[in-house]
């Protein structure tokens, strides 16, 4: 059973350009949570997207997008990058048990931008 | 506002030293709290969680964590580290919702003396 996959590993980006990272949830699985980590911090929440639709949004401007597909799987974009943008971003994907949930983590992308 | 403080930053031990992680969270409602690891080079692992019943929660590896909801405390213990403990270590909590994002604390980075 695979866990949650993201891609790419690393990816490095100038400022003013745009990228995508993509996540593939674990199987089963029907709700992704994108997060960042910048360096020396904990992850701050993103969004979180369910049945292809955003859920619930942190305290990220409109550069900050995402996707759902059909399949679960998840995408963000980020517009006119900056270099406070640079972070490992790390996806999460949960299913819901009973009263509570719990989410499972990718591997990260790490997103350097110059 | 949610959020998570965790006590130490960086906290040096030899081995077989016992340890104690402090956290503390404010949030008003029921929560979910969590404890998770990430070893160098290596993604985000669950370590223990506590969603009700028992407030000692025991993880993988030896670790454990105490609920006091009087104190709004979830500490994570452990009566004898190894080297291969050596990590960063977060505290987090989630709404009793499973539409609510975790808030993670901003880690603490724990390196054992061989």
């Amino acid at each position: 059973d695979a866990g949650v996959t993201q891609s790419p590993t690393h990816l490095i980006k100038t400022r003013g350009q745009q990228v995508t990272l993509r996540c593939s949830p674990k199987s089963g699985h029907d709700t992704v949570s994108w997060y960042q980590q910048a360096l020396g911090q904990g992850p701050q929440f993103i969004f979180q997207y369910y049945e292809e639709e955003e859920r619930q949004r942190g305290n990220f401007p409109d550069r900050f997008s995402g996707h759902q597909f059909p399949n679960y799987s998840s995408e963000l974009n980020v517009n006119a990058l900056l270099l406070g943008d640079s972070a490992l971003y790390l996806c999460a994907s949960s299913l819901w048990q009973g009263s509570a949930y719990e989410q499972y983590f990718g591997p990260g992308t790490r997103l350097t931008v110059t | 506002a949610q959020s998570v403080s965790q006590h130490n930053h960086h906290v040096i031990l030899s081995e077989a030293a016992s340890l104690e992680l402090g956290c503390n969270y404010s949030y008003g409602g029921t929560v979910n709290l969590f404890w998770y690891v990430q070893y160098p080079g290596q993604h985000l692992q669950l370590l223990l969680k506590y969603f009700s019943g028992d407030p000692l929660v025991k993880g993988i590896k030896g670790f454990e964590a105490e609920f006091i909801k009087s104190k709004f405390s979830f500490n994570l213990r452990k009566p004898s580290v190894q080297w291969s403990d050596t990590a960063e270590y977060f505290c987090a909590v989630n709404a009793r919702n499973r539409d609510d994002k975790i808030i993670f604390g901003k880690g603490t980075r724990l390196h054992i003396l061989p």
